[in-house]
């Protein structure tokens, strides 16, 4: 597709349940951000990826979350144990090379509903 | 911990008014992003300004970065119902080897008719 898609656009689960967020990102871009919104709010940066490398993952919130990127390409994020508090919507973004003043283009983003 | 504030939060106006949405923060950035975003899709960059003192136009749309590269404005000439949105900034970290985006908490703007 032309555009980051993501996938479910919506998820709902039970408080305790494992879930999958499946990020596909433009082809040919580098770079794959994980972002995570609250409602309303900005966003709260999780893990980058360059290539199938994450240099960066300081922003996940717990070891209860992972996320891997394949081939370059797919990236799934994983929240095990789910809690309430993960309820938000989480976007993925990709860019051409990953320099920081690389466009970053967004998917439509995942709704998480933990109940 | 560098951070990105945006006031006001919250601002309805009438269509056919003017404003200006402020990012501002303690920190230097190397450059700032605006984007916008509305319900149910991902942000959408609107401009980057890279240079202190930069202003730059997008058809109704003013964006200033300020001299000292902490802070930067979007100001909206004649607002149309088709500019509601979230107004977000971003700026890129400078810790070492973190390539994110700083994000602001954002401006929530409705145009009504």
């Amino acid at each position: 597709g032309a555009g980051v898609s993501q996938s479910p656009s919506n998820k709902v689960t039970e408080k305790g349940k494992d879930v999958e967020l499946r990020c596909d990102p433009i082809s040919g871009h580098t770079a794959l951000y994980w972002y995570r919104q609250s409602l309303g709010q900005g966003l709260e940066f999780l893990i980058y990826f360059q290539g199938n490398s994450a240099p960066d993952k300081s922003g996940l919130p717990s070891d209860r979350f992972s996320a891997e990127r394949t081939g370059g390409s797919v990236s799934t994020l994983t929240i095990q144990r789910t809690q309430q508090e993960d309820s938000a919507v989480y976007l993925c973004a990709s860019s051409p090379h990953g320099p920081t003043t690389d466009t970053q283009y967004f998917g439509p983003g995942t709704r998480l509903t933990v109940l | 911990t560098q951070l990105l504030e945006q006031s006001p939060q919250f601002l309805s106006i009438q269509e056919g008014e003017n404003l200006t949405v402020y990012c501002n923060s303690s920190s230097v950035f190397s450059s700032l992003q605006w984007y916008r975003q509305e319900p149910g899709e991902g942000p959408v960059l609107l401009v980057t300004v890279v240079t202190g003192g930069e202003v730059k136009k997008l058809k109704r749309l003013t964006f200033q970065f300020g001299d000292a590269r902490k802070d930067s404005s979007l100001h909206i000439t004649a607002a149309q119902t088709g500019d509601t949105g979230l107004y977000l900034c971003a700026g890129p970290s400078l810790d070492t080897g973190r390539r994110a985006l700083t994000f602001g908490s954002g401006t929530r703007l409705q145009v009504q008719p």
